[in-house]
C-alpha cells in the first residue's frame, strides 16, 4: 500500500530556510508525481508546486516562485520541499501528496487529483 | 488563473439528513474536479474525482455531480463522523486551485 511519510515539526526564525522531506513506500518512486500543499492555521489548502522524479522536472505556483525549491532523490524514494526567506505568515502545515494524473491541459501539463497524502509537517516561524 | 468558489461557508445538518455542498469554477473545468474531506487535525482525504467517481473505500453516501462550472457534493444521510471541512479542487487547467472550503457541522 502506498504511503507518504513526512519529516517532523520544525521551528524556524524569520529569514531562514526549512527543508521538509516526504518518503514514499509501497510504490515505484520514479512513477510518481509529488505535489506540496500549504495550509496556514485555520485556513484552506494552497498548492505550492510539484516534482516529477522520472524526468526531474519541478513546476511551481506563481505565489511561491523564487522562494520554493522542490527536489527528489530517487535512491531514497524521497521528495523534498525547501522554502527560503521564511516569514511569520509561512507558519503552516505542509503536506506532500501523490498526484493521480489523468488529464492533459491546453498547455501540455498532465494533471490530476491528489489520492495519497502525507501526514503533514508543522513549520512554525517565530523569533 | 482559475478561481473556485464554495458555498455555503458553513453548513449545519442533523444526523440522517442530506447535506448538499456547492462548488463553482470561474471557467469551465469539464469534469476535472475533485472533492476532499479534512477532519480536524488530519490530512485531507480524496473523496471524489472526475466530478462523480468515488475514490477507493469511500462510502456510497458520498456522491458528486456536475460539469462545466457548477458542481455538487451530496452526503445522503449524514453521520456524526462526517464532521469536517470539504474542499473542491480543479485539475483542468494549470495551475491547480482549491476552493476555500465548506465547514460541515452536525446539528
Amino acid at each position: 500500500q502506498v504511503q507518504l511519510v513526512q519529516s517532523g515539526t520544525e521551528v524556524k526564525t524569520p529569514g531562514s530556510s526549512v527543508k521538509v522531506s516526504c518518503k514514499a513506500s509501497g510504490v515505484t518512486f520514479s512513477s510518481l508525481t509529488i505535489s506540496w500543499v500549504r495550509q496556514a492555521p485555520g485556513q484552506g489548502l494552497e498548492w505550492m508546486g510539484r516534482i516529477i522524479p522520472i524526468v526531474n522536472i519541478a513546476n511551481y505556483a506563481q505565489n511561491f516562485q523564487g522562494r520554493v525549491t522542490i527536489t527528489a532523490d530517487k535512491s531514497t524514494s524521497t521528495a523534498y520541499m525547501e522554502l527560503s526567506s521564511l516569514r511569520y505568515d509561512d507558519t503552516a502545515v505542509f503536506y506532500c501528496a501523490r498526484e493521480d494524473s489523468k488529464h492533459y491541459d491546453s498547455g501540455g501539463y498532465y494533471l490530476g487529483s491528489f489520492d495519497i497524502w502525507g501526514q503533514g509537517t508543522i513549520v512554525s516561524v517565530s523569533s | 488563473e482559475m478561481v473556485m468558489t464554495q458555498s455555503p461557508a458553513t453548513l449545519s445538518v442533523s444526523p440522517g439528513e442530506r447535506a448538499t455542498l456547492s462548488c463553482r469554477a470561474s471557467q469551465s473545468v469539464s469534469t476535472n474536479l475533485a472533492w476532499y474531506q479534512q477532519k480536524p487535525g488530519q490530512a485531507p482525504r480524496l473523496l471524489i474525482y472526475g466530478a462523480s467517481t468515488r475514490a477507493t473505500a469511500i462510502p456510497a453516501r458520498f456522491s458528486g455531480s456536475g460539469s462545466g462550472t457548477e458542481f455538487t457534493l451530496t452526503i445522503s444521510s449524514l453521520q456524526s463522523e462526517d464532521l469536517a471541512v470539504y474542499y473542491c479542487q480543479q485539475y483542468n487547467d494549470w495551475p491547480y486551485s482549491f476552493g476555500q472550503g465548506t465547514k460541515l457541522q452536525i446539528k
